[in-house]
């Protein structure tokens, strides 16, 4: 059974501060990994993708991707109100995603 | 508008009364897939596919079943809903699963409520 484990939050953060968003995955063979957004009642959308150790840079997000600890994480630097929403973790291994429980971030104006 | 749509968005039926949800995209996108979302339990998908005519199961097929006759399209089959499908579905497609091109992008979701 594949698994990702997401901390568990909620995360409160106040404004302008930086959320750290962590989880990991159990399959070494994954090879690329997401980052998504939900908000209530709404579908999830991608925020940042993944495939190669190290950092990647957009706007005020950088996942980081450490394949040997099998770990991968978010900062949201400079945190707004409109931030506040639950955050899904994902990996793709084979054809299949797998998607962890989420993470609910609440960004205190 | 580059989208994927699913209908209904919500839906009340009765235990073994068989229903479909449709889900069609518009992107020209190969790959195609069906989740649940339950509190708790987080996305887990039901049914992909990677192109026409080719569907495999993903972590939890059991009591669903869909075909891929079509490329933009890829409906849902519950043949004898129960309860325990109460949930919210999401229908996603994405380029290809392979190489750099597989960002999902998802439906509006189906709320199916099972009596």
């Amino acid at each position: 059974q594949k698994e990702v484990e997401q901390n568990s939050g909620p995360l409160s953060v106040p404004e302008g501060a930086i959320a750290s968003l962590n989880c990991t995955y159990s399959d070494r063979g994954s090879q690329s990994f997401f980052w998504y957004r939900q908000y209530s009642g709404k579908s999830p959308e991608l925020i940042m993708f993944i495939y190669s150790n190290g950092d990647k840079e957009d706007g005020r997000f950088t996942a980081q991707l450490n394949k040997a600890s099998q770990y991968v994480s978010l900062l949201i630097r400079d945190s707004q109100p409109s931030d506040s929403a639950t955050y899904l973790c994902a990996f793709l291994t084979g054809n299949q995603f797998y998607f962890g429980t989420g993470t609910s971030l609440t960004v205190i104006p | 508008e580059a989208q994927v749509t699913q209908n209904p968005r919500y839906l009340i039926t009765v235990t073994g009364k068989k229903l479909t949800v449709t889900c069609s995209q518009n992107m020209n996108h190969e790959y195609m897939s069906w989740y649940r979302q339950d509190p708790g339990l987080g996305l887990r998908q039901i049914y992909y596919s990677m192109n026409v005519e080719v569907t495999d199961k993903g972590d939890v097929p059991e009591g669903y079943k869909v075909s891929r006759k079509e490329k933009r399209n890829f409906p849902l089959i519950l043949e004898s809903p129960s309860p325990n499908q109460t949930s919210l579905y999401f229908c996603a497609s994405s380029l290809s699963p392979s190489g750099g091109w597989n960002e999902q992008f998802f439906g509006p979701g189906t709320r199916l409520t099972v009596l």
